[in-house]
Protein backbone atom coordinates (compact mmCIF):
# COMPACT_ATOMS: atom_id res chain seq x y z
CA UNK A 1 0.00 0.00 0.00
CA UNK A 2 1.45 3.90 -0.55
CA UNK A 3 1.92 5.74 2.40
CA UNK A 4 3.44 9.29 2.25
CA UNK A 5 5.38 10.59 4.99
CA UNK A 6 6.56 14.15 6.04
CA UNK A 7 8.62 13.39 9.17
CA UNK A 8 8.87 17.44 10.51
CA UNK A 9 5.14 18.48 12.32
CA UNK A 10 7.04 22.29 12.68
CA UNK A 11 9.41 24.08 10.59
CA UNK A 12 10.48 27.91 11.70
CA UNK A 13 13.04 29.88 9.40
CA UNK A 14 14.25 33.39 9.08
CA UNK A 15 12.60 35.46 6.20
CA UNK A 16 15.55 34.99 3.18
CA UNK A 17 16.73 31.55 4.34
CA UNK A 18 16.46 28.62 2.45
CA UNK A 19 13.59 26.11 3.38
CA UNK A 20 13.15 22.70 2.74
CA UNK A 21 10.50 20.70 3.57
CA UNK A 22 11.03 16.71 3.46
CA UNK A 23 8.28 13.90 2.08
CA UNK A 24 9.35 10.53 1.71
CA UNK A 25 7.32 7.90 0.17
CA UNK A 26 6.51 4.15 -0.43
CA UNK A 27 5.23 2.96 -3.76
CA UNK A 28 5.50 0.11 -5.68
CA UNK A 29 5.18 1.46 -9.18
CA UNK A 30 5.98 4.77 -10.96
CA UNK A 31 4.58 7.68 -8.48
CA UNK A 32 2.85 10.71 -9.04
CA UNK A 33 3.93 12.66 -6.65
CA UNK A 34 1.91 16.46 -5.24
CA UNK A 35 2.59 18.93 -3.02
CA UNK A 36 -0.40 21.12 -1.77
CA UNK A 37 -0.41 24.32 0.38
CA UNK A 38 -2.72 25.94 3.57
CA UNK A 39 -2.99 29.25 3.87
CA UNK A 40 -4.55 30.69 6.70
CA UNK A 41 -8.27 31.01 6.37
CA UNK A 42 -7.89 29.59 2.70
CA UNK A 43 -8.91 25.89 1.24
CA UNK A 44 -6.08 23.18 0.44
CA UNK A 45 -4.78 24.24 -2.50
CA UNK A 46 -1.84 22.42 -5.39
CA UNK A 47 1.30 24.18 -5.13
CA UNK A 48 2.88 21.36 -7.32
CA UNK A 49 3.14 18.65 -9.20
CA UNK A 50 6.21 16.31 -9.86
CA UNK A 51 5.67 15.25 -13.58
CA UNK A 52 5.68 18.95 -14.85
CA UNK A 53 8.57 19.97 -13.21
CA UNK A 54 7.83 23.53 -12.62
CA UNK A 55 8.63 26.26 -10.12
CA UNK A 56 5.54 27.45 -8.29
CA UNK A 57 6.11 30.59 -6.31
CA UNK A 58 9.81 30.17 -6.41
CA UNK A 59 9.59 26.28 -4.77
CA UNK A 60 10.59 23.21 -6.30
CA UNK A 61 10.64 19.31 -5.65
CA UNK A 62 12.85 16.69 -6.52
CA UNK A 63 11.37 13.48 -7.60
CA UNK A 64 14.56 10.52 -5.92
CA UNK A 65 13.36 7.52 -7.10
CA UNK A 66 16.34 5.79 -5.05
CA UNK A 67 15.50 7.42 -1.73
CA UNK A 68 11.93 7.48 -2.43
CA UNK A 69 11.39 11.07 -1.54
CA UNK A 70 10.12 14.31 -2.98
CA UNK A 71 11.34 17.29 -0.97
CA UNK A 72 10.32 21.01 -1.17
CA UNK A 73 12.48 23.50 -1.27
CA UNK A 74 12.51 27.33 -1.62
CA UNK A 75 15.71 29.12 -1.80
CA UNK A 76 14.87 32.32 -0.20
CA UNK A 77 11.97 32.00 2.28
CA UNK A 78 9.10 35.03 2.41
CA UNK A 79 6.88 35.81 5.00
CA UNK A 80 3.52 34.66 2.76
CA UNK A 81 5.48 31.45 2.25
CA UNK A 82 4.48 30.83 6.07
CA UNK A 83 1.11 28.05 5.64
CA UNK A 84 0.43 24.27 5.94
CA UNK A 85 2.37 21.90 3.61
CA UNK A 86 0.83 18.02 2.55
CA UNK A 87 2.98 16.37 0.30
CA UNK A 88 0.64 14.03 -1.34
CA UNK A 89 0.65 10.67 -3.85
CA UNK A 90 -1.85 9.73 -6.52
CA UNK A 91 -2.87 6.37 -7.01
CA UNK A 92 -6.07 4.69 -8.51
CA UNK A 93 -7.90 7.99 -8.86
CA UNK A 94 -7.24 8.73 -4.83
CA UNK A 95 -4.85 10.78 -3.24
CA UNK A 96 -2.78 9.76 -0.12
CA UNK A 97 -1.50 12.78 1.64
CA UNK A 98 1.29 12.89 4.55
CA UNK A 99 0.38 14.35 8.20
CA UNK A 100 1.51 18.20 6.47
CA UNK A 101 4.34 20.43 8.24
CA UNK A 102 3.61 23.64 9.40
CA UNK A 103 6.14 26.52 7.95
CA UNK A 104 6.21 29.82 9.97
CA UNK A 105 8.75 32.11 8.19
CA UNK A 106 9.77 34.90 10.75
CA UNK A 107 10.69 38.45 10.18
CA UNK B 1 -17.58 30.64 -10.61
CA UNK B 2 -17.33 30.29 -6.59
CA UNK B 3 -15.37 26.94 -6.66
CA UNK B 4 -16.13 23.78 -5.16
CA UNK B 5 -19.21 24.53 -2.29
CA UNK B 6 -20.36 22.49 0.61
CA UNK B 7 -22.44 22.92 3.62
CA UNK B 8 -23.38 23.04 6.09
CA UNK B 9 -19.74 25.14 7.36
CA UNK B 10 -20.03 23.70 10.72
CA UNK B 11 -22.18 20.56 11.95
CA UNK B 12 -22.52 19.56 15.56
CA UNK B 13 -24.55 16.11 16.59
CA UNK B 14 -24.69 13.14 19.19
CA UNK B 15 -23.38 9.61 18.96
CA UNK B 16 -25.47 7.50 17.36
CA UNK B 17 -27.11 10.24 15.03
CA UNK B 18 -26.83 10.15 11.58
CA UNK B 19 -25.89 13.39 9.47
CA UNK B 20 -25.52 14.00 6.01
CA UNK B 21 -23.07 16.53 4.40
CA UNK B 22 -23.20 18.30 1.08
CA UNK B 23 -20.87 19.36 -1.80
CA UNK B 24 -21.03 21.27 -5.59
CA UNK B 25 -18.18 20.76 -7.51
CA UNK B 26 -16.45 23.03 -9.80
CA UNK B 27 -18.20 23.91 -13.00
CA UNK B 28 -17.18 21.84 -15.54
CA UNK B 29 -16.03 19.30 -13.09
CA UNK B 30 -17.77 15.62 -12.95
CA UNK B 31 -16.08 13.88 -10.51
CA UNK B 32 -16.26 14.02 -6.73
CA UNK B 33 -13.89 12.62 -4.12
CA UNK B 34 -14.49 13.42 -0.03
CA UNK B 35 -11.61 13.50 2.47
CA UNK B 36 -11.62 13.06 6.09
CA UNK B 37 -9.16 15.25 8.03
CA UNK B 38 -8.87 14.61 11.99
CA UNK B 39 -7.21 17.35 14.49
CA UNK B 40 -3.08 16.91 13.43
CA UNK B 41 -3.28 15.17 10.05
CA UNK B 42 -3.83 14.71 6.70
CA UNK B 43 -6.43 14.79 4.40
CA UNK B 44 -7.41 10.59 4.53
CA UNK B 45 -9.59 9.50 1.47
CA UNK B 46 -13.12 8.00 1.58
CA UNK B 47 -14.22 7.70 -1.40
CA UNK B 48 -14.32 9.05 -4.93
CA UNK B 49 -17.88 9.29 -7.17
CA UNK B 50 -18.16 9.54 -11.02
CA UNK B 51 -21.43 9.04 -13.18
CA UNK B 52 -23.04 8.84 -10.12
CA UNK B 53 -21.66 5.92 -9.03
CA UNK B 54 -18.77 4.79 -5.96
CA UNK B 55 -15.58 4.61 -8.50
CA UNK B 56 -12.88 3.93 -5.57
CA UNK B 57 -13.59 3.53 -1.82
CA UNK B 58 -10.82 4.01 0.98
CA UNK B 59 -10.56 2.53 4.20
CA UNK B 60 -13.15 3.50 5.97
CA UNK B 61 -16.53 1.59 6.40
CA UNK B 62 -20.34 0.86 5.60
CA UNK B 63 -21.35 3.58 8.12
CA UNK B 64 -20.29 6.06 5.36
CA UNK B 65 -21.81 6.08 2.16
CA UNK B 66 -22.55 8.41 -0.98
CA UNK B 67 -24.24 9.79 -3.07
CA UNK B 68 -23.53 11.47 -6.47
CA UNK B 69 -26.41 13.16 -8.50
CA UNK B 70 -26.85 14.11 -11.86
CA UNK B 71 -25.62 17.63 -12.02
CA UNK B 72 -22.72 16.18 -10.46
CA UNK B 73 -23.08 17.59 -6.87
CA UNK B 74 -22.70 14.74 -3.89
CA UNK B 75 -23.79 13.76 -0.41
CA UNK B 76 -21.48 11.95 1.97
CA UNK B 77 -23.46 10.46 4.69
CA UNK B 78 -22.42 8.87 8.19
CA UNK B 79 -24.41 6.96 10.04
CA UNK B 80 -24.56 5.42 13.46
CA UNK B 81 -21.78 8.33 14.99
CA UNK B 82 -19.27 7.71 16.51
CA UNK B 83 -16.86 10.34 18.65
CA UNK B 84 -14.17 9.21 16.45
CA UNK B 85 -16.05 10.64 13.13
CA UNK B 86 -15.47 13.93 14.51
CA UNK B 87 -13.10 16.02 11.80
CA UNK B 88 -13.37 18.40 8.87
CA UNK B 89 -14.75 16.88 5.86
CA UNK B 90 -13.72 18.13 3.01
CA UNK B 91 -15.18 17.95 -0.82
CA UNK B 92 -12.80 17.78 -3.80
CA UNK B 93 -13.70 18.02 -7.47
CA UNK B 94 -12.01 17.15 -10.56
CA UNK B 95 -12.31 16.07 -14.15
CA UNK B 96 -12.37 12.09 -14.67
CA UNK B 97 -9.64 12.39 -17.24
CA UNK B 98 -7.31 14.16 -14.29
CA UNK B 99 -8.31 13.50 -11.40
CA UNK B 100 -4.72 13.74 -10.06
CA UNK B 101 -6.05 17.61 -10.04
CA UNK B 102 -8.24 18.22 -7.35
CA UNK B 103 -10.35 21.60 -6.23
CA UNK B 104 -10.93 21.39 -2.54
CA UNK B 105 -13.93 23.13 -0.99
CA UNK B 106 -13.37 24.50 2.36
CA UNK B 107 -14.46 21.73 4.57
CA UNK B 108 -17.72 20.90 7.01
CA UNK B 109 -16.47 20.71 10.80
CA UNK B 110 -18.46 17.80 12.33
CA UNK B 111 -18.59 17.62 16.17
CA UNK B 112 -19.76 14.59 17.58
CA UNK B 113 -20.61 14.72 21.43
Amino acid sequence: AQRVTQPEKLLSVFKGAPVELKCNYSYSGSPELFWYVQYSRQRLQLLLRHISRESIKGFTADLNKGETSFHLKKPFAQEEDSAMYYCALVNDYKLSFGAGTTVTVRA
Amino acid sequence: DAGVTQSPTHLIKTRGQQVTLRCSPKSGHDTVSWYQQALGQGPQFIFQYYEEEERQRGNFPDRFSGHQFPNYSSELNVNALLLGDSALYLCASSLVVRTDTQYFGPGTRLTVL
